[in-house]
């Protein structure tokens, strides 16, 4: 176990529709970093999340969007949902002036 | 241009043989960090070892070791003593600017699918 916890598991939805994807960071951990791994584009860092606010966007569309909470869990946020979304969508979490990224074991979203 | 190119897409290797994995990286910040993560078929993505741009010595950890080559700007890794557990894919990663410490976002490797064979 990583510490950093995603939920839901697994998704199965329709196109249009809007979902919503959850991480726990590991106890401690300021910052969260949203990514997405899919077939045809690999990994692809969406969005960065320091104590509450955005530090960095990458290549997250328009339709998404994402939030961290107080209690630093965040939320990522996929709407309008198409084919081209499913993939697997990682969460992972960092401490101030560490190297290292700890991965979630992902949300694994298929829309049909 | 690619950042960090991965050239072997898949390999196979014998249980308990030495096994290399290729990374090459292009950057023209002097201060970078190198990464390799293993992802098992099960899906999650685990940490397995680090070089910064200005370590001197090699990085280890266990079974995994980095062979670093600034000049060339190579990141291979080395896992000695293949067992089967380390069939997965592995991923190559680098993060620009790691010393003033506004950039954690990571640029990934292709990654290349590691087979061991019993």
């Amino acid at each position: 176990d990583s510490g950093v916890t995603q939920t839901p598991k697994h998704l199965i939805t329709a196109t249009g529709q809007r979902v919503t994807l959850r991480c726990s960071p590991r106890s401690g951990d300021l910052s969260v970093y949203w990514y997405q791994q899919s077939l045809d584009q690999g990994l692809q860092f969406l969005i960065q999340y320091y104590n509450g606010e955005e530090r960095a966007k990458g290549n997250i569309l328009e339709r998404f969007s994402a939030q961290q909470f107080p209690d630093l869990h965040s939320e990522l946020n996929l709407s309008s949902l198409e084919l081209g979304d499913s993939a697997l969508y990682f969460c992972a979490s960092t401490s101030t002036g560490a190297n290292v990224l700890t991965f979630g074991a992902g949300s694994r979203l298929t829309v049909l | 241009a690619q950042k960090i190119t991965q050239t072997q897409p898949g390999m196979f290797v014998q249980e308990k043989e030495a096994v290399t994995l290729d990374c090459t990286y292009d950057t023209s910040d002097p201060s970078y960090g190198l990464f390799w993560y293993k992802q098992p078929s099960s899906g999650e993505m685990i940490f397995l070892i680090y070089q910064g741009s200005y370590d001197q010595q090699n990085a280890t950890e266990g079974r995994y070791s980095l062979n670093f080559q600034k000049a060339r700007k190579s990141a291979n890794l080395v896992i000695s003593a293949s067992q089967l557990g380390d069939s997965a894919m592995y991923f190559c990663a680098m993060r620009e600017g790691y010393l003033t410490g506004s950039n954690y976002q990571l640029i990934w490797g292709a990654g290349t699918k590691l087979i061991i064979k019993p």
